[in-house]
């Protein structure tokens, strides 16, 4: 696989309620990205974390998204307060190298439901 | 406009058949272009991975990138049904870690 886990893999929730996802990369790798991918449309990048260094965080659509990550760990984003346009598939991706530049590995992907 | 347009499709064709798909886009900056493969209800996996302008073959697949005219494309040579899923592009400027992705184009094959 892409080395790369997620969970929930499913998660409904009702409108209005905090909602919090998991990405679990193999060790050694220091990038980690976060995308959005809603029905039918392309990936939306959301925060991307590099080791130590403060996050990219240029794409998160309101601050009621937060993402955490300590170190080369597991990453969790957070949505508070859940709105139905919040459904959508929340990709977690490693960073790898290719040809000389960075390209990403995604993981399966948790899928939110706002009812 | 969108930075990377790419037709969503659908796109169906018999098994065997060569199958086409493109993508353009407007940010003359983009030096990275990459394809993923993404079956239903799972993560995108990269699928080719290209530097500036030219082709690169990998199997059944070639990768074409134009950069004077903005356009990359897909070869599917011998498609089979496993390959139905949905194609996206990629892309990048030198030293930007965002990928910009076109919405995907789904790809179904008849056996």
């Amino acid at each position: 696989g892409a080395g790369v886990s997620q969970s929930p893999s499913n998660k409904v929730t009702e409108k209005g309620k905090d909602v919090e996802l998991r990405c679990d990369p193999i060790s050694g790798h220091t990038a980690l990205y976060w995308y959005r991918q809603r029905l039918g449309q392309g990936l939306e990048f959301l925060i991307y974390f590099q080791g130590n260094s403060a996050p990219d965080k240029s794409g998160l659509p309101s601050d009621r998204f937060s993402a955490e990550r300590t170190g080369e760990s597991v990453s969790t984003l957070t949505i508070q307060r859940t709105q139905q346009e919040d459904s959508a598939v929340y990709l977690c991706a490693r960073g790898g190298t290719a040809g000389g530049s960075d390209t990403q590995y995604f993981g399966p992907g948790t899928r939110l439901t706002v009812l | 406009q969108k930075e990377v347009e790419q037709d969503p499709g659908p796109l169906s064709v018999p098994e065997g058949a060569i199958v086409s798909l493109n993508c353009t886009y407007s940010n003359s900056a983009f030096q990275y272009f990459m394809w993923y493969r993404q079956y239903s209800r799972k993560g995108p996996e990269l699928l080719m991975y290209t530097y500036s302008s030219g082709n690169k073959e990998d199997g059944r697949f070639t990768a074409q990138v134009d950069k004077s005219s903005k356009y990359i494309s897909l070869f599917i040579r011998d498609s089979q049904p496993s390959d139905s899923a949905t194609y996206l592009c990629a892309m990048s400027a030198i030293g930007d870690y965002k990928l910009s992705f076109g919405a995907g184009t789904t790809v179904t094959v008849r056996a």
